[in-house]
Protein backbone atom coordinates (compact mmCIF):
# COMPACT_ATOMS: atom_id res chain seq x y z
CA UNK A 1 0.00 0.00 0.00
CA UNK A 2 0.98 3.81 0.36
CA UNK A 3 0.30 6.32 2.58
CA UNK A 4 -0.95 9.46 0.80
CA UNK A 5 -1.70 12.62 2.28
CA UNK A 6 -4.19 15.83 0.96
CA UNK A 7 -4.05 19.50 1.63
CA UNK A 8 -5.87 21.04 2.43
CA UNK A 9 -8.58 18.44 4.12
CA UNK A 10 -11.38 21.10 3.46
CA UNK A 11 -11.56 24.49 2.27
CA UNK A 12 -14.51 27.19 2.04
CA UNK A 13 -13.67 29.53 -1.21
CA UNK A 14 -15.65 31.90 -2.92
CA UNK A 15 -16.88 32.48 -6.47
CA UNK A 16 -14.56 33.36 -8.69
CA UNK A 17 -11.49 32.15 -6.97
CA UNK A 18 -9.26 28.87 -7.56
CA UNK A 19 -7.96 26.39 -4.87
CA UNK A 20 -4.61 24.17 -5.45
CA UNK A 21 -5.14 20.46 -3.73
CA UNK A 22 -1.79 18.98 -3.47
CA UNK A 23 -1.42 15.05 -2.93
CA UNK A 24 1.74 13.66 -1.59
CA UNK A 25 3.01 10.01 -1.53
CA UNK A 26 5.22 8.22 0.66
CA UNK A 27 6.87 6.17 -1.96
CA UNK A 28 7.95 7.17 -5.78
CA UNK A 29 4.70 6.00 -8.07
CA UNK A 30 4.64 6.48 -11.73
CA UNK A 31 0.91 6.74 -12.54
CA UNK A 32 -1.81 9.23 -10.20
CA UNK A 33 -4.81 10.32 -10.75
CA UNK A 34 -7.49 12.76 -9.71
CA UNK A 35 -11.36 12.12 -9.01
CA UNK A 36 -13.78 14.40 -8.20
CA UNK A 37 -17.04 12.88 -6.11
CA UNK A 38 -20.00 15.47 -6.04
CA UNK A 39 -22.59 15.23 -3.56
CA UNK A 40 -24.24 11.97 -2.76
CA UNK A 41 -22.73 10.90 -6.02
CA UNK A 42 -19.91 8.44 -7.20
CA UNK A 43 -16.94 9.01 -8.00
CA UNK A 44 -15.31 10.50 -11.79
CA UNK A 45 -12.06 10.28 -12.97
CA UNK A 46 -10.65 13.67 -13.73
CA UNK A 47 -7.47 13.10 -15.60
CA UNK A 48 -4.61 10.97 -14.88
CA UNK A 49 -1.04 12.98 -14.03
CA UNK A 50 2.42 11.03 -14.96
CA UNK A 51 5.73 12.79 -14.08
CA UNK A 52 7.30 14.59 -17.37
CA UNK A 53 4.08 14.50 -19.39
CA UNK A 54 1.03 16.38 -19.87
CA UNK A 55 -1.62 15.16 -17.91
CA UNK A 56 -4.05 13.27 -19.75
CA UNK A 57 -7.87 14.78 -19.44
CA UNK A 58 -11.31 12.70 -19.58
CA UNK A 59 -14.26 14.04 -21.72
CA UNK A 60 -15.89 16.97 -19.59
CA UNK A 61 -13.16 18.18 -18.41
CA UNK A 62 -10.43 20.52 -19.75
CA UNK A 63 -6.77 22.01 -18.85
CA UNK A 64 -7.71 25.79 -18.53
CA UNK A 65 -10.27 24.37 -15.67
CA UNK A 66 -8.66 21.98 -13.45
CA UNK A 67 -5.08 22.41 -14.48
CA UNK A 68 -2.55 20.08 -13.22
CA UNK A 69 1.11 19.76 -12.02
CA UNK A 70 3.53 16.61 -11.55
CA UNK A 71 6.80 17.84 -10.90
CA UNK A 72 8.14 14.95 -9.57
CA UNK A 73 7.21 10.64 -8.66
CA UNK A 74 6.09 12.10 -5.23
CA UNK A 75 3.91 14.97 -5.59
CA UNK A 76 0.98 16.43 -8.02
CA UNK A 77 -1.47 19.71 -7.51
CA UNK A 78 -4.78 19.89 -8.74
CA UNK A 79 -6.27 23.30 -9.15
CA UNK A 80 -10.02 23.98 -9.64
CA UNK A 81 -9.93 27.73 -11.37
CA UNK A 82 -12.68 30.04 -11.43
CA UNK A 83 -14.61 28.46 -8.87
CA UNK A 84 -18.86 28.06 -9.08
CA UNK A 85 -21.34 26.45 -7.02
CA UNK A 86 -21.26 23.47 -8.96
CA UNK A 87 -17.74 22.95 -7.96
CA UNK A 88 -18.40 21.90 -4.43
CA UNK A 89 -17.12 18.69 -4.04
CA UNK A 90 -14.66 15.71 -2.47
CA UNK A 91 -11.92 16.26 -5.12
CA UNK A 92 -9.26 12.77 -4.23
CA UNK A 93 -5.94 11.67 -5.80
CA UNK A 94 -5.08 7.97 -6.15
CA UNK A 95 -1.94 6.30 -6.78
CA UNK A 96 -0.95 3.11 -8.41
CA UNK A 97 1.00 1.17 -6.48
CA UNK A 98 1.52 -2.39 -7.60
CA UNK A 99 -0.11 -4.50 -10.06
CA UNK A 100 -2.55 -2.05 -11.13
CA UNK A 101 -4.31 -1.98 -7.52
CA UNK A 102 -4.67 1.92 -7.09
CA UNK A 103 -5.03 3.67 -3.03
CA UNK A 104 -6.75 6.83 -2.40
CA UNK A 105 -6.43 10.27 -0.15
CA UNK A 106 -8.31 11.08 2.22
CA UNK A 107 -10.07 13.58 0.05
CA UNK A 108 -10.60 17.60 0.11
CA UNK A 109 -13.78 18.86 0.71
CA UNK A 110 -14.72 21.89 -1.83
CA UNK A 111 -17.67 24.49 -0.66
CA UNK A 112 -17.97 27.24 -3.09
CA UNK A 113 -20.20 29.72 -2.16
CA UNK B 1 -17.04 3.55 -22.42
CA UNK B 2 -17.38 0.70 -19.78
CA UNK B 3 -20.74 0.53 -17.70
CA UNK B 4 -20.29 -0.96 -13.98
CA UNK B 5 -23.56 -1.06 -12.29
CA UNK B 6 -24.04 -2.23 -8.60
CA UNK B 7 -26.88 -3.58 -6.41
CA UNK B 8 -28.64 -3.13 -4.76
CA UNK B 9 -28.59 0.08 -4.18
CA UNK B 10 -29.52 0.46 -0.86
CA UNK B 11 -29.94 -2.20 2.19
CA UNK B 12 -30.57 -2.08 5.92
CA UNK B 13 -29.44 -5.08 7.59
CA UNK B 14 -29.86 -6.03 11.26
CA UNK B 15 -26.45 -6.35 12.96
CA UNK B 16 -25.48 -10.12 12.11
CA UNK B 17 -26.91 -10.95 9.00
CA UNK B 18 -25.31 -11.37 5.86
CA UNK B 19 -24.78 -9.88 2.73
CA UNK B 20 -24.23 -10.07 -1.20
CA UNK B 21 -23.37 -6.87 -3.33
CA UNK B 22 -23.53 -7.24 -7.13
CA UNK B 23 -20.96 -5.49 -9.39
CA UNK B 24 -22.22 -6.15 -12.98
CA UNK B 25 -19.76 -4.80 -15.78
CA UNK B 26 -20.09 -4.23 -19.68
CA UNK B 27 -16.57 -5.10 -21.03
CA UNK B 28 -13.35 -6.93 -19.97
CA UNK B 29 -10.82 -5.49 -17.66
CA UNK B 30 -7.88 -5.29 -16.39
CA UNK B 31 -8.57 -4.25 -12.31
CA UNK B 32 -11.55 -4.54 -10.35
CA UNK B 33 -11.78 -3.43 -7.09
CA UNK B 34 -13.84 -2.71 -3.95
CA UNK B 35 -14.12 -0.29 -1.94
CA UNK B 36 -15.42 0.45 1.54
CA UNK B 37 -16.12 4.22 1.50
CA UNK B 38 -16.94 5.46 5.55
CA UNK B 39 -18.59 8.06 6.68
CA UNK B 40 -15.76 10.33 6.59
CA UNK B 41 -15.46 9.75 3.12
CA UNK B 42 -12.25 7.81 3.56
CA UNK B 43 -12.14 4.97 0.75
CA UNK B 44 -11.17 2.36 1.93
CA UNK B 45 -9.57 -0.98 0.23
CA UNK B 46 -11.60 -3.95 0.71
CA UNK B 47 -10.09 -6.07 -2.52
CA UNK B 48 -8.37 -5.85 -5.57
CA UNK B 49 -9.77 -9.09 -7.44
CA UNK B 50 -10.04 -8.71 -11.26
CA UNK B 51 -10.56 -12.63 -11.45
CA UNK B 52 -10.93 -15.33 -8.57
CA UNK B 53 -11.51 -15.34 -5.01
CA UNK B 54 -10.73 -14.06 -2.00
CA UNK B 55 -11.63 -13.94 1.74
CA UNK B 56 -10.31 -11.04 4.32
CA UNK B 57 -12.49 -12.17 7.86
CA UNK B 58 -15.63 -11.46 7.58
CA UNK B 59 -15.67 -10.21 3.88
CA UNK B 60 -15.05 -12.21 0.35
CA UNK B 61 -15.56 -11.50 -3.08
CA UNK B 62 -15.75 -13.46 -6.46
CA UNK B 63 -15.05 -12.33 -10.03
CA UNK B 64 -16.28 -14.30 -12.94
CA UNK B 65 -14.60 -11.97 -15.54
CA UNK B 66 -15.91 -14.22 -18.45
CA UNK B 67 -19.63 -13.66 -17.20
CA UNK B 68 -18.52 -9.59 -16.06
CA UNK B 69 -20.18 -9.79 -12.51
CA UNK B 70 -18.21 -9.52 -9.01
CA UNK B 71 -19.91 -10.58 -5.80
CA UNK B 72 -18.69 -9.48 -2.22
CA UNK B 73 -20.16 -11.18 0.32
CA UNK B 74 -20.35 -9.45 4.18
CA UNK B 75 -21.13 -12.06 6.87
CA UNK B 76 -21.88 -11.00 10.23
CA UNK B 77 -22.52 -7.44 9.90
CA UNK B 78 -21.52 -5.11 12.28
CA UNK B 79 -22.64 -1.46 12.79
CA UNK B 80 -19.06 -0.72 11.44
CA UNK B 81 -19.87 -1.72 8.09
CA UNK B 82 -22.38 1.10 7.23
CA UNK B 83 -21.21 2.99 4.66
CA UNK B 84 -20.92 3.02 0.69
CA UNK B 85 -19.93 -0.04 -1.12
CA UNK B 86 -18.08 0.83 -4.13
CA UNK B 87 -17.07 -0.91 -7.21
CA UNK B 88 -14.72 -0.02 -9.51
CA UNK B 89 -13.19 -1.02 -13.06
CA UNK B 90 -10.49 -0.04 -15.11
CA UNK B 91 -10.92 -1.36 -18.84
CA UNK B 92 -8.81 -3.46 -20.48
CA UNK B 93 -6.25 -2.17 -22.50
CA UNK B 94 -2.81 -3.03 -23.59
CA UNK B 95 -0.93 0.11 -22.30
CA UNK B 96 -0.12 1.30 -18.51
CA UNK B 97 -2.60 1.71 -16.09
CA UNK B 98 -5.96 4.05 -16.73
CA UNK B 99 -8.19 5.52 -14.40
CA UNK B 100 -10.62 3.50 -12.40
CA UNK B 101 -14.71 3.73 -13.39
CA UNK B 102 -16.80 3.42 -10.41
CA UNK B 103 -20.53 2.18 -10.09
CA UNK B 104 -22.85 4.19 -8.17
CA UNK B 105 -22.24 2.00 -5.02
CA UNK B 106 -24.48 0.14 -2.57
CA UNK B 107 -25.40 2.05 0.76
CA UNK B 108 -25.44 -0.02 3.23
CA UNK B 109 -26.88 0.73 6.98
CA UNK B 110 -26.72 -2.18 9.65
CA UNK B 111 -28.56 -1.24 12.65
CA UNK B 112 -27.88 -2.60 16.32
Amino acid sequence: SAVISQKPSRDICQRGTSLTIQCQVDSQVTMMFWYRQQPGQSLTLIATANQGSEATYESGFVIDKFPISRPNLTFSTLTVSNLSPEDSSIYLCSVEVVAREQYFGPGTRLLVL
Amino acid sequence: GIQVEQSPPDLILQEGANSTLRCNFSDSVNNLQWFHQNPWGQLINLFYIPSGTKQNGRLSATTVATERYSLLYISSSQTTDSGVYFCAVELHSGGGADGLTFGKGTHLIIQP
